[in-house]
């Protein structure tokens, strides 16, 4: 299996900074890799498609990239409803696995 | 667009069997396949798998090999998972997501089901 991880686990921001998650992959998933936003109590959204691919209704402030192995999110300017826990997942090869998660909460 | 909707939370005792059902609405449901993701308690998100509408082909995560069933009932747009041999640690949220292919994505989710395996 191909395991996920990320980076920082959690971390504190405030209204309007700019915040990178990073995500890395066991092997080389090529530009298999989305990102998903939670909110406590409620499904997954998929933010993020094939690494850079801004899913439709997204807000732009929403960014991804990387290829390989090594991938990155980040938020421009972080808005109040952006605190969440965010995931990546590869979907290169079964079993589809995600990242353990990072918490984006208020400074 | 299409809408998951799931069915309510479940209490079962250790041994027992669960059923889950997703509803899909606002697309045509043979054209895509449906994955079943599940989350314990304060845990990561772990895909359990998927089924192919139009055929009915699976994919198991091999962790669950053998205990877990995915199923589609066309006719009325519903998706099943089916876990067996409940155990404390499979107490979690389930939730069924639409695969989204070329590339592919789970877009979009049901609310989740929360299953409660406790004696």
């Amino acid at each position: 299996d191909i395991q996920m991880t990320q980076s920082p686990s959690s971390l504190s921001a405030s209204v309007g900074d700019r915040v990178t998650i990073t995500c890395r992959a066991s092997q080389s998933i090529s530009t298999y890799l989305n990102w998903y936003q939670q909110t406590p109590g409620k499904a997954p959204k998929l933010l993020i498609y094939a690494a850079s691919s801004l899913q439709s209704g997204v807000p732009s402030r929403f960014s991804g990239s990387g290829s390989g192995t090594d991938f990155t999110l980040t938020i421009s300017r972080l808005q109040p409803e952006d605190f969440a826990t965010y995931y990546c997942q590869q979907s290169y090869s079964s079993p589809f696995t995600f990242g353990p998660g990072t918490k984006v909460d208020i400074k | 667009q299409v809408q998951l909707v799931q069915s309510g939370a479940e209490v079962k005792k250790p041994g027992a069997s669960v059923k889950v059902s997703c509803k899909a609405s606002g697309d045509t449901f043979t054209s895509y396949g449906i994955s079943w993701v599940r989350q314990a308690p304060g845990q990561g998100l772990e895909w359990m798998g998927w089924i192919t509408v139009y055929n009915g082909d699976t994919n198991y995560a091999q962790k669950l090999q053998g205990r877990v069933t995915m199923t589609t009932d066309t006719s009325t747009s519903t998706a099943y998972m089916e876990l067996r041999s409940l155990r404390s640690d499979d107490t979690a949220v389930y939730f069924c997501a639409r695969d989204v292919i070329a590339p592919l994505r789970w877009d979009p989710w049901g609310q989740g089901t929360l299953v409660t395996v406790s004696s």
